[in-house]
């Protein structure tokens, strides 16, 4: 079965602490992997993907995302939140290859100041 | 550059109402094109996807309807709404090729059904 699993429905940490979001995914494919934020009442903009090669991508923002493939797992990663940074946090793995991305349920991301 | 437009920005409409999403890509030809709903504090689910003009392929049964009337224009629709349908809809577009399969997302309506 082709899932993705964010464990954690919501995250509290203070700004300047780091911070890791951790996804777990199936898939007995090749994994195409993923992390999109949701601002509030926003559309989602893409952070980083992994495709292949280095386990570790950079994204966007000081974001990077570690893939394992014995873990299956991709767990998304900053060194020192800000503020801005409080938003909801998708884990998507595609599958197939006519697009369909299956999502995480998200994880909330609270900074506290 | 790309840009992805949707409207309406937001919607409330009656029960049993029918009701037309919109999308358009512009800055890109020949895109992938996807329809999501997001139900309010919810995960995304993929409802439609076209991967060219005039066809449209279904994910996800929900008594709604996509077409494809135009290369940059997606559209989603139903003569029925149901209290279900309410919620948060996304067009998202991709490039073609097995180099690139992110998707990107367009600002979104957000459909309150009464």
């Amino acid at each position: 079965a082709q899932s993705v699993t964010q464990p954690d429905a919501r995250v509290t940490v203070s700004e300047g602490a780091s911070l890791q979001l951790r996804c777990k995914y199936s898939y007995s494919g090749t994994p195409y992997l993923f992390w999109y934020v949701q601002y509030p009442r926003q559309g989602l903009q893409l952070l980083l993907k992994y495709y292949s090669g280095d386990p570790v991508v950079q994204g966007v923002n000081g974001f990077e995302a570690e893939f394992s493939k014995s873990n299956s797992s991709f767990h998304l990663r900053k060194a020192s939140v800000h503020w801005s940074d409080s938003a909801v946090y998708f884990c998507v793995l595609l599958t197939g290859n006519t697009g369909k991305l299956i999502f995480g349920l998200g994880t909330t991301l609270q900074v506290q100041p | 550059a790309q840009t992805i437009h949707q409207w309406p920005v937001a919607e409330i409409k009656a029960v049993g109402s029918p009701l037309s999403l919109g999308c358009t890509i512009k800055g890109k030809s020949s895109p992938n094109l996807y329809w999501y709903w997001q139900a309010t504090g919810g995960t995304l689910q993929q409802l439609f996807y076209s991967i060219t003009v005039g066809q449209v392929e279904s994910v996800v049964q929900l008594n709604l309807s996509a077409s494809r009337p135009k290369d940059d224009q997606f559209i989603l629709s139903t003569e029925k709404l149901l209290l279900s349908h309410s919620g948060f809809y996304l067009c998202a577009w991709s490039r073609l090729g097995r180099s690139s399969y992110e998707q990107y997302f367009g600002p979104g309506t957000r459909l309150t059904v009464l």
